[in-house]
This record gives C-alpha cells, sequence and structure tokens, in this order.
C-alpha cells in the first residue's frame, strides 16, 4: 500500500497570485496527473508525468505550469490566480502502462479572493 | 482528446433497488473502462473496470457493461444501500495507455 499527500489542504490566494500545490507520493509509482475537480464538470486533466523529468498537458493546461522534481514529488502552479476561482485540485498516481489504476490525493482546496 | 459523456448527473432511488448510470465515449482505440467512486469529503477509488475484450463484469452488487460498437458502457448497482449514496465517475482510457478522461460525474442518493 501507499499513501498521496497533499499540501497545502486549503488555499486562499488573491487574484492574479502565484500559487503553489504540492504532491507527494510513496507508491513508488511512474506516473503521477494532477486534475481539477469542479461542481457539474468532472475530473478535467491539467498536466501529467509519464516518469521523473517529463511532463505532458492535459486538456487543461493553460493557466497552470507543473515539475516533477523527482519520482515521488509533482508540482502544480497556477500562475495567475483568476478572481472568485473556487475549485478542489486531486493529485494521483499510478503505475505506466494500460489498465492502471489511479490513486487520489485528499486534495487541496482553492479560493482567490 | 478524447471525450466522456456521462448520464444522468443525478439520480435518486430507494434502498434496494436499482440504479445505472450511462456513459458514451468518442475513441474507438478507447480500451479501458474504469469507475470511480467519490463519497463526501473523500478521494475518488476505483470500485470496478472493464476491459475493450469484455462485454460484461461483475463484483458483488456492481454490474459494468460495454458495447464497443455502441461506444457505450454502463454501471448498475443493484440492491443499492445507503452507503452507495456518492459521486460515481466513469472513464475511458486511450490507446497509448495511462491517460484517462472522464466523465462529469452522476450523484447518486439512496433513501431508507
Amino acid at each position: 500500500g501507499g499513501i498521496i499527500t497533499q499540501t497545502p489542504k486549503f488555499l486562499i490566494g488573491q487574484e492574479g497570485q502565484k500559487l503553489t500545490l504540492k504532491c507527494q507520493q510513496n507508491f513508488n509509482h511512474d506516473t503521477m496527473y494532477w486534475y481539477r475537480q469542479d461542481s457539474g464538470k468532472g475530473l478535467r486533466l491539467i498536466y501529467y508525468s509519464i516518469t521523473e523529468n517529463d511532463l505532458q498537458k492535459g486538456d487543461l493546461s493553460e493557466g497552470y505550469d507543473a515539475s516533477r522534481e523527482k519520482k515521488s514529488s509533482f508540482s502544480l502552479t497556477v500562475t495567475s490566480a483568476q478572481k472568485n476561482e473556487m475549485a478542489v485540485f486531486l493529485c494521483a498516481s499510478s503505475i505506466w502502462g494500460f489498465y492502471a489504476e489511479q490513486f487520489f490525493g485528499p486534495g487541496t482546496r482553492l479560493t482567490v479572493l | 482528446g478524447e471525450q466522456v459523456e456521462q448520464l444522468p448527473s443525478i439520480l435518486r432511488v430507494q434502498e434496494g433497488s436499482s440504479a445505472s448510470i450511462n456513459c458514451s465515449y468518442e475513441d474507438s482505440a478507447s480500451n479501458y473502462f474504469p469507475w470511480y467512486k467519490q463519497e463526501p469529503g473523500e478521494n475518488p477509488k476505483l470500485i470496478i473496470d472493464i476491459r475493450s475484450n469484455m462485454e460484461r463484469k461483475q463484483i458483488q452488487e456492481l454490474i459494468v457493461l460495454l458495447d464497443k460498437k455502441a461506444k457505450r458502457f454502463s454501471l448498475h448497482i443493484t440492491d443499492t444501500q445507503p452507503g452507495d449514496s456518492a459521486m460515481y465517475f466513469c472513464a475511458a482510457e486511450g490507446g497509448t495507455g495511462s491517460k484517462l478522461s472522464f466523465g462529469k460525474g452522476a450523484k447518486l442518493t439512496v433513501s431508507p
């Protein structure tokens, strides 16, 4: 078994601010993902990383940067927070390949004032 | 990327009855279709999945059906219990593996 840790749990920012979310996993998984969850819109993929030093854009990458510092960690940066934005950002990890179960972290809830 | 449509978005059933959620996808190369359950305040967890070489899979009260010709798959929960109340997400994995496209989710409420 393993665990995914996301920090911070709650993030409050100001409009225009650059905000960084962090994710750590101890599954020893190759692949890590960042999703955004909005009510009524499901889970939308922002960035994913197949292995250390790899970075792939998802469907929602505009306005975000990501960094895979090492195999166990994956960071997401909101480059310019939008006023009244509220969403939950979920990190996940899996082995690389077909039919791989994704394991999700507890999420970071973002509020922009 | 792959587009996955999921309906209904909300369903309410009585305890003991069945609940069904339907999904459709566009990419005929998609070959893996997992279902995730997210309970209130929790993270999504895999509950059942089906590969493209199967038409039906059952795990206890969960049944998944796949119609590759129609590009549709569905989740059926038989004998629902209040503990089944949650958000359910379907997903499809494209031909290159690992990357999932999720539906928008279905909120199931099971009343006693």
